[in-house]
């Protein structure tokens, strides 16, 4: 079955300690995204990569760092999470970004951080 | 900074009833306008690409309309039923750089 994976869905943690959010998609997709989704804003793009090792920033990069050694991984990094970090986390992949193709969305992490 | 509008914010239909929903977006830099369908606990899913001015998608009873020198398209639904109560997002797609989302439009529909 097609589909992006992230994991894990659901992490309570406490400021300042490291995690990693996954996100696989099996699709051979070139394109990967991460998005945040805050009460009152739409979905904000975090970071988002055209392909292995290209990586570019997108609205609200700060606090995150992401990385794209495989054509399938596109894992999410909080090397000193905040509480402003708090929030829903979506993986988003397409074939290729420079086509009109639709984003495929995984299942979203919802983030506390305490 | 690319400014994308939907409107209303949340509209309440009764089961049978039409309705349509704007989302608005800048009329220059324009490669395609996409929408998306949320439902609460999952994943936004795909509904509909657009990209010529006058086009029009349909879906079901779901369709959408373009107009890319105004900057709008509408979304439509035709006889709404419980089962279309989500929410529903624009993201305006200048073709090299990050698809700009709107805030969406939260349908409910009351059975």
């Amino acid at each position: 079955e097609a589909q992006v994976t992230q994991n894990p869905r659901y992490l309570i943690t406490v400021t300042g300690k490291k995690l990693t959010v996954t996100c696989s998609q099996n699709m051979n997709h070139e394109y990967m995204s991460w998005y945040r989704q805050d009460p009152g804003l739409g979905l904000r793009q975090i970071y988002y990569s055209m392909n292995v090792e290209v990586t570019d920033k997108g609205d609200v990069p700060e606090g995150y760092k992401v990385s794209r050694k495989e054509k399938r991984n596109f894992p999410l990094i909080l090397e000193s999470p905040s509480p402003n970090q708090t929030s829903l986390y979506f993986c988003a992949s397409s074939v290729s970004s420079t086509t009109y193709n639709e984003q495929f969305f995984g299942p979203g992490t919802r983030l506390t951080v305490l | 900074i690319l400014n994308v509008e939907q409107s209303p914010q949340s509209l309440h239909v009764q089961e049978g009833d039409s309705t349509n929903f704007t989302c608005s977006f800048p009329s220059s830099n324009f490669y395609a306008l996409h929408w998306y369908r949320w439902e609460t606990a999952k994943s936004p899913e795909a509904l509909f690409v657009m990209t010529l001015n006058g086009d029009e998608k349909k879906k079901g009873r779901i369709s959408a309309t373009l107009n890319t020198k105004e900057g709008y398209s509408y979304l439509y639904i035709k006889g709404s039923q419980p089962e279309d109560s989500a929410t529903y997002l624009c993201a305006f797609d200048s073709g090299n750089t990050p698809l700009v989302f709107g805030k969406g439009t939260r349908l409910s529909v009351i059975a």
